[in-house]
């Protein structure tokens, strides 16, 4: 089946620091992708849209500055996060979506662990 | 907006059946899904349903939809060790549109 790669499975960085989380398609073209974060015992909240060659739409609350988004290509979306802080401490998750394919053809990422001290 | 709530465990022994619930709130919900996510991995889509169906069922699961009352449902049968992990349900209002997670289930399954 299709496979989506993110990188790292966990990151610890130090408070003011950034991190960049990647998100691949390995074997399909994505033309949209999408970040969640979560939280324990609670649910994915979407953060993002990620389109390919094409600004990002950000849902209402997320800091399009703090959450830095770039889907350069059909393989690839990063998520920075700029200026960490320990609230900022969460469990990333990335989906894309198959091209042309609908939900059913969404593909989910292992996550990311970030911890900022 | 969109609220999809569900308990958060369920414990089951080995070989019952499993029924996890969740309720939602948009009535203009089209697609209604369930995912699981195993300890440290991506979600897998396990199943989805129209809203215009009632119920749906795949091998070991079934998927029953009360959109009266909003009220969706995963009947796990025989359930295995492998079926621990915490499972999602979500809605869309159409297959192109976003995906709104519930809290997620957490399902341990006792040998």
């Amino acid at each position: 089946g299709a496979v989506v790669s993110q990188h790292p499975s966990w990151v610890i960085c130090k408070s003011g620091t950034s991190v960049k989380i990647e998100c691949r398609s390995l074997d399909f073209q994505a033309t949209t992708m999408f970040w969640y974060r979560q939280f324990p015992k609670q649910s994915l909240m979407l953060m993002a849209t990620s389109n390919e060659g094409s600004k990002a739409t950000y849902e209402q609350g997320v800091e399009k500055d703090k959450f830095l988004i770039n889907h350069a290509s059909l393989t690839l979306s990063t998520l920075t996060v700029t200026s960490a802080h320990p609230e900022d401490s969460s469990f990333y998750i990335c989906s894309a979506r198959d091209q042309g394919g609908i939900n059913e053809k969404l593909f989910f990422g292992s996550g990311t662990q970030l911890s900022v001290l | 907006g969109e609220d999809v709530e569900q308990s958060l465990f369920l414990s089951v022994r080995e070989g019952d059946s499993s029924v996890i619930n969740c309720t939602y709130t948009d009535s203009s919900s089209t697609y209604l899904y369930w995912y699981k996510q195993e300890p440290g991995a991506g979600l897998q889509l396990l199943t989805y349903i129209f809203s215009n169906m009632d119920m749906k069922q795949d091998q070991r699961l079934t998927v029953l939809l009360n959109k009266k009352d909003k009220h969706l449902s995963l009947r796990i049968a025989d359930t295995q060790t492998g079926d621990s992990a915490i499972y999602f349900c979500a809605e869309s209002k159409g297959g192109y549109q976003k995906v709104t997670f519930g809290t997620g289930t957490k399902l341990q399954v006792i040998p």
